[in-house]
C-alpha cells in the first residue's frame, strides 16, 4: 500500500472559497514537504514542516503538521485562480543523511473564476 | 534566473533506441536527482547524486543509467527505450542536508513508440 495518501485526488472549487488538502503517512516522518506544479511545469517548493504541531503560513496558504508527525494539511483561504494547479506533499522518512523523498500522487485543484 | 535546466524538453523514440537526457544546475547544488511522473504512480526517483562523484539508485533504476559529469551536470541515459519508460522526467537538485527543498527543472517529455 501506499505510504503517503492525499485527499481528495481531486477538488473544484469556486473562487473565493476555503479548502483544505490533506497528506497521511502510514509511519512517523522526519519531516513534510509541500510542493505546486503548474500544469506542464515543473514543481515549485512551497513549505517543509518538520516539528509536531508545526504550523507555517505564506500568503493565503498554511500548512500544519500533526502532534504524531503523520498527517498534514494544506489550507488555502480564499482560494484564487492562481491557486489551480497539483499540489503534492513529499515525506521524508530517514532523517539526517536523508538524500530521497517519497512523493505523494497529488492533488488536483481548479478553480472557477 | 535559470536554475535547472533540462534538455530536450520532448522527444520521441522508437523502442530500441536510446537517448540522453541532460540536466544543468547553477546554484552551486551538491545533490542532484532524477524522477519520473506517471499518471497514477505519482512523482518516483530513478538516480540520485548525494555529490559530485557519486550516484545511487533510486525506486526505479532499472533500464536507465546516469552520469554525474560535474558539479553542475546529471543526465540520465535510456539505452534501449521501451514503451514502459513513456513518462516526464523531472530533474531536481538542492544542497546537502536539504532532501526535501528541490528545485526542479520544467520536465522532459519522451514518448517511446
Amino acid at each position: 500500500s501506499q505510504e503517503l495518501e492525499q485527499s481528495p485526488q481531486s477538488l473544484i472549487v469556486q473562487e473565493g472559497k476555503n479548502l483544505t488538502i490533506n497528506c497521511t503517512s502510514s509511519k512517523t516522518l522526519y519531516g513534510l514537504y509541500w510542493y505546486k506544479q503548474k500544469y506542464g511545469e515543473g514543481l515549485i517548493f512551497l513549505m517543509m514542516l518538520q516539528k509536531g504541531g508545526e504550523e507555517k503560513s505564506h500568503e493565503k496558504i498554511t500548512a500544519k503538521l500533526d502532534e504524531k508527525k503523520q498527517q498534514s494539511s494544506l489550507h488555502i483561504t480564499a482560494s484564487q485562480p492562481s491557486h489551480a494547479g497539483i499540489y503534492l506533499c513529499g515525506a521524508d522518512y530517514s532523517g539526517a543523511g536523508s538524500y530521497q523523498l517519497t512523493f505523494g500522487k497529488g492533488t488536483k485543484l481548479s478553480v472557477i473564476p | 534566473n535559470a536554475g535547472v535546466t533540462q534538455t530536450p524538453k520532448f522527444q520521441v523514440l522508437k523502442t530500441g533506441q536510446s537517448m540522453t537526457l541532460q540536466c544543468a544546475q547553477d546554484m552551486n547544488h551538491n545533490s542532484m536527482y532524477w524522477y519520473r511522473q506517471d499518471p497514477g504512480m505519482g512523482l518516483r526517483l530513478i538516480y540520485y547524486s548525494a555529490s559530485e562523484g557519486t550516484t545511487d539508485k533510486g525506486e526505479v533504476p532499472n533500464g536507465y543509467n546516469v552520469s554525474r559529469l560535474n558539479k553542475r551536470e546529471f543526465s540520465l541515459r535510456l539505452e534501449s527505450a521501451a514503451p514502459s519508460q513513456t513518462s516526464v522526467y523531472f530533474c531536481a537538485s538542492t544542497w546537502t542536508g536539504r532532501v526535501g527543498e528541490l528545485f526542479f527543472g520544467e520536465g522532459s517529455r519522451l514518448t517511446v513508440l
